[in-house]
């Protein structure tokens, strides 16, 4: 079946430092999209990806889909404390009847040292 | 807008018993899902809908049953309880087209099985 890896699985940074995660999947995805967990809370959705080498900004995160269409990276620039949580990527996938599910990379836990 | 509910949002369970976890999303969502969260392992899909009356495995499966009572309604059954169903229950429901794909999570039930 459809695999979505993401590494790293765990990153420490200090407050200002940039991160990135990094998510690779096994087949071609008809889009991606990022979600963020934060520590108790439940998954919240970010941002979609669906073109060929799109890249997409929100304020100090970037969001990249790979021309292949089979990887995607998530950067954040000049991390906050409040940034802290679990980026999660996620790959829709397309079952012989036609029914989509949506297959989830295993995370990147950020931790944000002040 | 509640959009998605999810009970109860703890739970103890002794090896054996069964319980049901119940979902409903008030956004006239076709797809809805069931997913566990594990430590290390992300968000791992257990069952999922793509429409009212229809229901497809997922990647674990197993020790689980569900029923998509409705549009509105997507419950979760532990027939047998055993202690590695202990984990953190997310439902979501969402669009999932290939234009435009986000899912919405309830705020997850947290099972222990003793």
């Amino acid at each position: 079946g459809q695999q979505v890896m993401q590494i790293p699985q765990y990153q420490h940074v200090q407050e200002g430092e940039d991160f990135t995660t990094y998510c690779n999947s096994s087949t071609t995805l008809s889009n991606i999209q990022w979600y963020k967990q934060r520590p108790g809370g439940h998954p919240v959705f970010l941002i979609q990806l669906v073109k060929s080498g799109e890249v997409k900004k929100q304020k100090r995160l970037t969001f990249q889909f790979g021309e292949a269409k089979k990887n995607s990276s998530l950067h954040i620039t000049a991390t906050q404390t409040t940034d802290v949580g679990t980026y999660f990527c996620a790959g829709t996938l397309i079952s012989s009847g036609s029914a989509r599910q949506l297959t989830f990379g295993s995370g990147t836990q950020l931790t944000v040292l002040p | 807008n509640a959009g998605v509910t999810q009970t109860p949002k703890f739970q103890v369970l002794k090896t054996g018993q069964s319980m049901t976890l119940q979902c409903a999303q008030d956004m006239n969502h076709n797809s809805m899902y069931w997913y566990r969260q594990d430590p290390g392992m992300g968000l791992r899909l257990i069952y999922y809908s793509a429409s009212e009356g229809t229901t497809d495995k997922g990647e674990v499966p197993n020790g689980y049953n569900v029923s998509r009572l409705n549009k509105r309604e997507f419950s979760l059954r532990l027939e047998s309880a055993a202690p590695s169903q202990t984990s953190v229950y997310f439902c979501a429901s969402g669009v999932l087209g290939p234009s435009r794909t986000e899912a919405f999570f309830g705020q997850g039930t947290r099972l222990t099985v003793v």
